[in-house]
């Protein structure tokens, strides 16, 4: 079973446009991560939010945690064609050894 | 690009068969999971290992089995596969720190079993 949800599933923009997707998971954390995969190639992390932190950012990339709702964003500004890809949320527990994946979000960004 | 590899990239198998799935981590980690993504889904949890012992397993059965070597690098084995067993095993390392940070992962090995 997968502990993290995405939505939405699918998401078509425009070049230079923002991309939003958010995801939900069940149990309490010691943080989350987004990784980026491409084509169903290997994945490649973008950033990491602990439970106590709030919001994070790396480049275009802007993290939100909200652990009273158990949910999670991330927003890409000003998307490229080469943010295609699909994103995954995946969350680690306290005292746990394991990520939790959901089932992504496919993000196409039209040229 | 990280530091993890995987061999072979792809592999086709018949039902019954085994295999065997290889993974060198990047230098310095000691810590390899495995992971299994069906089309489609997001990557599920196979085992870990750390310094060559199993670190905790998530919901597959027995016939997955794997091994951890002094270099850290570490193998997959499945044993009678099933057609649910088509998927891409994702390997992914980690550096010796406390908890579950940033794993690397590798490019995956893409399974088909006929």
């Amino acid at each position: 079973s997968q502990q993290g949800e995405e939505d939405p599933q699918a998401l078509s923009i425009q070049e230079g446009e923002n991309a939003t997707m958010n995801c939900s998971y069940k149990t309490s954390i010691n943080n989350l991560q987004w990784y980026r995969q491409n084509s169903g190639r290997g994945l490649v992390h973008l950033i990491l939010i602990r439970s106590n932190e709030r919001e994070k950012h790396s480049g275009r990339l802007r993290v939100t945690l909200d652990t009273s709702k158990k949910s999670s964003s991330l927003l890409i500004t000003a998307s490229r064609a080469a943010d295609t890809a699909s994103y995954f949320c995946a969350t680690c527990r306290s005292n746990d050894y394991k990520l939790s994946f959901g089932a992504g979000t496919t993000v196409t960004v039209r040229a | 690009e990280t530091g993890v590899t995987q061999s072979p990239t792809h592999l086709i198998k018949t039902r019954g068969q085994q295999v065997t799935l290889r993974c060198s981590s990047q230098s310095g980690h000691n810590t390899v999971s495995w992971y299994q993504q069906a089309l489609g889904q997001g990557p599920q949890f196979i085992f870990q290992y750390y310094r060559e012992e199993e670190n905790g397993r998530g919901n597959f059965p027995p016939r997955f089995s794997g091994l951890q070597f002094p270099n850290y690098s570490s193998e997959l084995n499945v044993n009678a596969l099933e057609l649910d067993d088509s998927a891409l095993y994702l390997c992914a390392s980690s550096p010796p720190t406390s908890g579950v940070g940033e794993q690397f992962f590798g490019p995956g090995t893409r399974l088909t079993v006929l």
